[in-house]
């Protein structure tokens, strides 16, 4: 993996139901994930920030793991409400002291009541 | 804590017309980001400010983007001629550390 890869593209979900996506990055060179939930017309708002390989961190229903040495991580939507609808980014972060974020195209999530 | 402020928050203009897209970042932040986030693609790194000086802006396509930032704080981005293929949203991101980045709203520009 050379670039930061997100699937899928899109996604519809029936409230109530749980969903995931993925986010694959290079192995290599890596030192922190990030996700992003970015609603229309809203700023991206920062979820999560993982760095070590088996991290998972939680945020009421959402939930995220990382796996460092094959290059993915997971986000995790538990009981899927109106107010998820949102664009999902992840973003990695190459080195420690380095800002550059590479991020992916997003998956965009759109919750059906 | 008062959040990133971008505008104006949309922008219509025809081609080779000029742009430009203001920013102020959260209070303290040394550090400021521009993205570039075109339709189906990730925000694309245009430029970064560390303070007032460029910390890297090899994505700047510098022959029609200009970027400054005044003393330091609030920050400008310029497009001059637009082409069509600059239609996107305008991101500008503060950070205090190198660790997390905070985003404004972003400014959607539209090329005719």
């Amino acid at each position: 993996i050379l670039n930061v890869e997100q699937s899928p593209q899109s996604l519809h979900v029936q409230e109530g139901d749980s969903t995931n996506f993925t986010c694959s990055f290079p192995s290599s060179n890596f030192y922190a994930l990030h996700w992003y939930r970015w609603e229309t017309a809203k700023s991206p708002e920062a979820l999560f920030v993982m760095t070590l390989n088996g991290d998972e961190k939680k945020k009421g229903r959402i939930s995220a793991t990382l796996n460092t040495k094959e290059g993915y991580s997971y986000l995790y939507i538990k009981g899927s409400q109106p107010e998820d609808s949102a664009t999902y980014l992840c973003a990695s972060h190459p080195n420690f002291g380095n800002e550059k974020l590479t991020f992916g195209t997003g998956t965009r999530l759109t919750i059906i009541p | 804590e008062a959040g990133v402020a971008q505008s104006p928050r949309y922008k219509i203009i025809e081609k080779r017309q000029s742009v430009a897209f203001w920013c102020n970042p959260i209070s303290g932040h040394a550090t400021l980001y521009w993205y570039q986030q075109i339709l189906g693609q990730g925000p694309k790194l245009l430029i970064q400010f560390q303070n007032n000086g460029v910390v890297d802006d090899s994505q700047l396509p510098k022959d029609r983007f200009s970027a400054e930032r005044l003393k330091g704080v609030d920050s400008t981005l310029k497009i001059q001629p637009a082409k069509l293929e600059d239609s996107a949203v305008y991101l500008c991101a503060s950070s205090l550390d190198f660790y997390e980045q905070y985003f404004g709203p972003g400014t959607r520009l539209t090329v005719t």
